[in-house]
């Protein structure tokens, strides 16, 4: 399958600052990029997607920024709050395929 | 709730039983996965399943063996499994356009453990 990796494997930030999770992917083919949240007991979670026509896309307190170049995918948490703690998971893959591969996940933990 | 319900949340079994995991989406989607995910690796497509037919299958064991009776319902089918299967089996569904753009709703999964 694809390698979609991430950087950091845990990543703890205080409450009110802003989070930034990375992700590397590998194959140049893919043109849709997600980002999903995983929360304990619960099922991945929709947070925002980029498709590769674009490099940057915001959503309510979060933006995802896309580098073609570099392979680089990245998630920014605005105003982290403790309700963002969670497993975060990138996932790439070619649209018209309905196949996509996910990394490894970065777990965020929020300091009170 | 996302609109995909899994059953059963919870199951052990051993090597020799058979059991099945069901799925169902209430979203109106036309594409149904199922997702595994082990501890310390990423989640692993299985299957995907396009307008009912089988589009997808990623060189999983046939000792699993999925089923999409309809759109709406999926299932995962359980024989003489190994202790290494024991993980997060996941369900999503999401609607299929033209033009890409594949949102996947995952369900809460099944926690399978194989004894």
């Amino acid at each position: 399958g694809e390698s979609v990796g991430l950087h950091l494997p845990t990543l703890s930030v205080q409450e009110g600052d802003n989070s930034i999770i990375n992700c590397a992917y590998s194959n140049s083919a893919s043109d849709y990029f997600i980002w999903y949240k995983q929360e304990s007991g619960k099922g991945p979670q929709f947070i925002i997607d980029i498709r590769s026509n674009m490099d940057k896309r915001q959503g309510q307190r979060v933006t995802v920024l896309l580098n073609k170049t570099v392979k680089h995918l990245s998630l920014q948490i605005a105003a982290t709050q403790p309700g963002d703690s969670a497993v975060y998971f990138c996932a790439e893959g070619v649209s018209n395929f309905n196949k996509f591969y996910f990394g490894s996940g970065t777990k965020l933990n929020v300091k009170p | 709730e996302t609109g995909v319900t899994q059953t059963p949340r919870h199951l052990v079994m051993g090597m020799t039983n058979k059991k099945s995991l069901k799925c169902e989406q209430h979203l109106g989607h036309n594409a149904m996965y199922w997702y595994k995910q082990s501890a310390k690796k990423p989640l692993e497509l299985m299957f995907v399943y396009s307008l009912e037919e089988r589009v997808e299958n990623n060189s999983v064991p046939s000792r699993f063996s999925p089923e999409c009776p309809n759109s709406s319902h999926l299932f995962l089918h359980l024989h003489t499994l190994q202790p290494e299967d024991s993980a997060l089996y996941l369900c999503a569904s999401s609607q299929v356009m033209k033009r890409g753009g594949n949102e996947q709703y995952f369900g809460p999964g099944t926690r399978l453990t194989v004894t």
